[in-house]
Parts: structure tokens; C-alpha cells; sequence
């Protein structure tokens, strides 16, 4: 079956770094996504990695590792208005996107 | 760009009203557009994948005679959910992905939440 994991919540501290991690099993793999979805709100598109590496978008970095399956987004200098749930979702050999659970980011002053 | 427009925001009706969503891509054309739910506290859960001129795909344990999906246009789908019931409140979003542009992330829409009294 395919399956994506990542914790269900994380806490961090206003000016901190974090990193959320996520860790997949697809059939097939076709590029990783990241969204950010605030409580009550829609998804927001974050960042999205096909080839292995570090892309990095301002506060935010996403990595991957297609062999490991495994990905990872960083966030430096936190705001509290980072205070959301994260959403990896992978895209598998028919385009389908799988969704993670989403991680709870809670910032404290 | 890539502007996902959803409506309405909410709504609040009684149990047996029929409700219809609409997602537009407003500055792209999107021959595909996706349909969620998410109640609280959990994750997104795909209802149905709607195709541009065809039927739309739905999941597994999703009613098709329940919740209508019509894509008549590369800019608009609706989502009509029939003789709805208390249990069908939820957070419902739609996302779209830009024609002939698989590599491109879905774009969401603001989503709808639908209170059925």
C-alpha cells in the first residue's frame, strides 16, 4: 500500500529552526509537494522537489532523497505566524497525489 | 498567478437541501480539478477527480448519486451535494491543476464550510 508519515505534532520557539520530516512508500514517484494549511483555512502551496537535493525558497527549505524516500522542510528565523499544520504529499506513477496526515507546527514566544 | 476561486465560503441550511459548490481557475485553464473533504482535525480525503468534458472519477466509498460533479468547462466545476444531512457538514476544497502541466502543483481554492442544521 502506499503510505506517507510524518509526526503528528512538533513545538519550536519564536526565532528557532525547525524540521518537519516525511517519509514515503509510493508507487512510483513523481515529485514531492510541502503545504502549509492554517486552521480553518485551504492548503498554500510551499515548495515542491522531483530531483534529489535542497531547494530553498526564503525561510523555508525542502530536501529530498528519492532512494531513502524521505524528505524534509526547514523552516529558520520562526514566526508565530508559522503556527500551522504542514502537508507532505507525494505524486505516484499515475499522478496521483498521496497526502500525509500533516504535522501540527506550534510556535511559542 | 494560479488563482483557484471557491464559492461560497459558507454555508448553513437545513438537512434535505441540495448545496452546490463552484471552483473557478480564474487565470489559467485546468482540464483537471480535484475535490476534498476534511473534517476537523484530519487530514485532506479525496472525494473524486474531476475531468474537463467527462465523468468524474470518484474514490472508493465516496456516493456518486450524493455528491454530483459536473466539469463542463476548462474553468468550472461544481460540486452539488444532494439531500444533504447533518452528517454531510464538513470542510469542503477544491484544487485545479494547469492543462498539460502535470509537473505543476494543485492550486486550492479558500474551501467551504458547509453547516447542515
Amino acid at each position: 500500500g502506499q503510505n506517507i508519515d510524518q509526526p503528528t505534532e512538533m513545538t519550536a520557539t519564536e526565532g528557532a529552526i525547525v524540521q518537519i520530516n516525511c517519509t514515503y512508500q509510493t508507487s512510483g514517484f513523481n515529485g514531492l509537494f510541502w503545504y502549509q494549511q492554517h486552521a480553518g483555512e485551504a492548503p498554500t502551496f510551499l515548495s515542491y522537489n522531483v530531483l534529489d537535493g535542497l531547494e530553498e525558497k526564503g525561510r523555508f527549505s525542502s530536501f529530498l532523497s528519492r532512494s531513502k524516500g524521505y524528505s524534509y522542510l526547514l523552516l529558520k528565523e520562526l514566526q508565530m505566524k508559522d503556527s500551522a499544520s504542514y502537508l507532505c504529499a507525494v505524486r505516484d506513477s499515475n499522478y496521483q497525489l498521496i497526502w500525509g496526515a500533516g504535522t501540527k507546527l506550534i510556535i511559542k514566544p | 498567478g494560479a488563482v483557484v476561486s471557491q464559492h461560497p465560503s459558507w454555508v448553513i441550511c437545513k438537512s434535505g437541501t441540495s448545496v452546490k459548490i463552484e471552483c473557478r481557475s480564474l487565470d489559467f485553464q485546468a482540464t483537471t480539478m480535484f475535490w476534498y473533504r476534511q473534517f476537523p482535525k484530519q487530514s485532506l480525503m479525496l472525494m473524486a477527480t474531476s475531468n474537463e468534458g467527462s465523468k468524474a472519477t470518484y474514490e472508493q466509498g465516496v456516493e456518486k448519486d450524493k455528491f454530483l460533479i459536473n466539469h463542463a468547462s476548462l474553468t468550472l466545476s461544481t460540486l452539488t451535494v444532494t439531500s444533504a444531512h447533518p452528517e454531510d457538514s464538513s470542510f469542503y476544497i477544491c484544487s485545479a491543476r494547469e492543462a498539460d502541466r502535470e509537473s505543476q502543483p494543485q492550486h486550492f481554492g479558500d474551501g467551504t464550510r458547509l453547516s447542515i442544521l
